[in-house]
C-alpha cells in the first residue's frame, strides 16, 4: 500500500512560469514532509521541509504547502528555471527525519 | 567533509554471486539507511540504523543483511543475489533533521 503518491509521473513547464508539484499521503500520524530534488546518476538532495504545526514555508524560489485535512502537499517554483529540470520526490515521517517514506517522483521538465 | 559515500558505484553480478556495498560518512551522523531505487516505485527503505551497533528492518528487507560495526560505516548484503535485486541502492545518513543521501550504486544481477 503507497502512502505516499506522486500521481503525475511527468511535467512540463514554460521557463519563467510556476511548477507546482503534488503529492498526497494516507498515514495521518506522518508528522514531517519534505521535498527532495534528483538529478540522473547522482543521489537525492534536499530541497525544503515542512512540519505538520505549519501550513508553508518558503525558500526562495521554493514554496512547500500543506493540507493536513486533505491529506495533501504541493510544491510551487516559481520562477521556474532550466536548472529545475530533474525529478522530484515528496516524502514524509512520523519521526521527524527518520525513515522517510517516499513517493513515486514527479520528472519536471522546464522549456525555454 | 566527503559527505556520504559509497563502494563501488557500478558493479554486474550473476544469480547467486554475493556481494557487499559500502557506505561511509564523516559527519558524525547516529541514523544511517539504505533505500533502494526502482522505475515508478520511488526510493523503498531497506535496512537503517539508529545508532553503532544496532541495525532494524525497513519496508523490503528481504534478501538483504546490513551491519554497523563502526558508527561512520553501514554495510549492505546481498548473499544470493537475485535479479530482483538488480536497483539502484542509495545510502543516507541523518542527525534526525536532514537525510543527506550518497551518489547511488547501480547493481545489476544477471
Amino acid at each position: 500500500d503507497q502512502q505516499v503518491k506522486q500521481n503525475s509521473p511527468s511535467l512540463s513547464v514554460q521557463e519563467g512560469r510556476i511548477s507546482i508539484l503534488n503529492c498526497d499521503y494516507t498515514n495521518s500520524m506522518f508528522d514531517y514532509f519534505l521535498w527532495y530534488k534528483k538529478y540522473p546518476a547522482e543521489g537525492p538532495t534536499f530541497l525544503i521541509s515542512i512540519s505538520s504545526i505549519k501550513d508553508k514555508n518558503e525558500d526562495g524560489r521554493f514554496t512547500v504547502f500543506l493540507n493536513k485535512s486533505a491529506k495533501h502537499l504541493s510544491l510551487h517554483i516559481v520562477p521556474s528555471q532550466p536548472g529545475d529540470s530533474a525529478v522530484y520526490f515528496c516524502a514524509a515521517s512520523n519521526q521527524g527525519a527518520q525513515k522517510l517514506v517516499f513517493g513515486q517522483g514527479t520528472r519536471l521538465t522546464i522549456n525555454p | 567533509n566527503a559527505g556520504v559515500t559509497q563502494t563501488p558505484k557500478f558493479r554486474v553480478l550473476k544469480t547467486g554471486q554475493s556481494m557487499t556495498l559500502l557506505c561511509a560518512q564523516d559527519m558524525n551522523h547516529e541514523y544511517m539507511y539504505w533505500y533502494r531505487q526502482d522505475p515508478g516505485m520511488g526510493l523503498r527503505l531497506i535496512h537503517y540504523s539508529v545508532g553503532e551497533g544496532t541495525t532494524a528492518k525497513g519496508e523490503v528487507p528481504d534478501g538483504y543483511n546490513v551491519s554497523r560495526l563502526k558508527k561512520q560505516n553501514f554495510l549492505l548484503g546481498l548473499e544470493s543475489a537475485a535479479p530482483s535485486q538488480t536497483s539502484v541502492y542509495f545510502c543516507a545518513s541523518s542527525t534526525g533533521t536532514g537525510v543527506l543521501f550518497g551518489p547511488g550504486t547501480r547493481l545489476t544481477v544477471l
